[in-house]
């Protein structure tokens, strides 16, 4: 089984409706990440956890909300989805020294 | 705005041929992560690199890092077909990463 899984795996949706995107983890992690990748560019952070207690804002946090449900969990909401967030959507963890993050699968997102 | 910026942002090369591409960042690190990502899915880890490291080998990759010119070059050798995919650099500073563009590497067999 995958160690981060991400649901759902491709979404479309329409302007102004309001997206949850789930991620899960089986690696045991404290830190969990959200990042934005478009087309033939990185990574742009999101949001991101060290803790279930702890949320911090990244580069891109306009218009994205985000829980930390356990350590386990950790999703990201578009309060009112618009077609510039059109975009894959990762999601990340770290064990507490923070080097290498592992990726879930990817989420597709288009909002129409 | 990205830390690292990679060059080439696209590299065709023949299967057997060496594929070098290059990181170049603005900010004191902590360490520099390679990471390759297959055609629409998740990034996965290869190789990191400490800020006091100049070199590192893992199997046919080869990083270098000059600090002094804030720069690190990622060499894969004899490449294969299945070596096909995006290659991003990132930065880490403060436990965070940054990453750059990415090059598209594409292996001919």
């Amino acid at each position: 089984d995958a160690d981060v899984t991400q649901t759902p795996r491709n979404r479309i949706t329409k302007t102004g409706k309001r997206i949850m995107l789930e991620c899960s983890q089986t690696k045991g992690h404290d830190r969990m990440y959200w990042y934005r990748q478009d087309p033939g560019l990185g990574l742009q952070l999101i949001y991101y956890s060290f803790d279930v207690k702890d949320i911090n804002k990244g580069e891109i946090s306009d218009g994205y909300s985000v829980s930390r449900q356990a350590q386990a969990k950790f999703s990201l909401s578009l309060e009112s989805a618009i077609p510039n967030q059109t975009a894959l959507y990762f999601c990340a963890t770290s064990d507490i020294q923070g080097y290498e993050q592992f990726f879930g699968p990817g989420t597709r997102l288009t909002v129409l | 705005s990205q830390q690292g910026e990679e060059d080439p942002q696209a590299l065709s090369i023949q299967e057997g041929e060496n594929a070098t591409m290059n990181c170049s960042y603005k900010t004191s690190i902590n360490n520099l992560q390679w990471y390759r990502q297959n055609s629409g899915r998740g990034l996965v880890h290869l190789i990191l690199i400490r800020s006091n490291e100049r070199e590192k080998h893992s199997g046919r990759l080869r990083v270098t890092l000059d600090t002094s010119k804030k720069s690190s070059s990622l060499l894969i050798t004899a490449s294969r077909a299945a070596d096909t995919a995006s290659y991003f650099c990132a930065t880490a500073r403060n436990n965070m990463l940054t990453f750059g563009g990415g090059t598209r590497l594409m292996v001919k067999p």
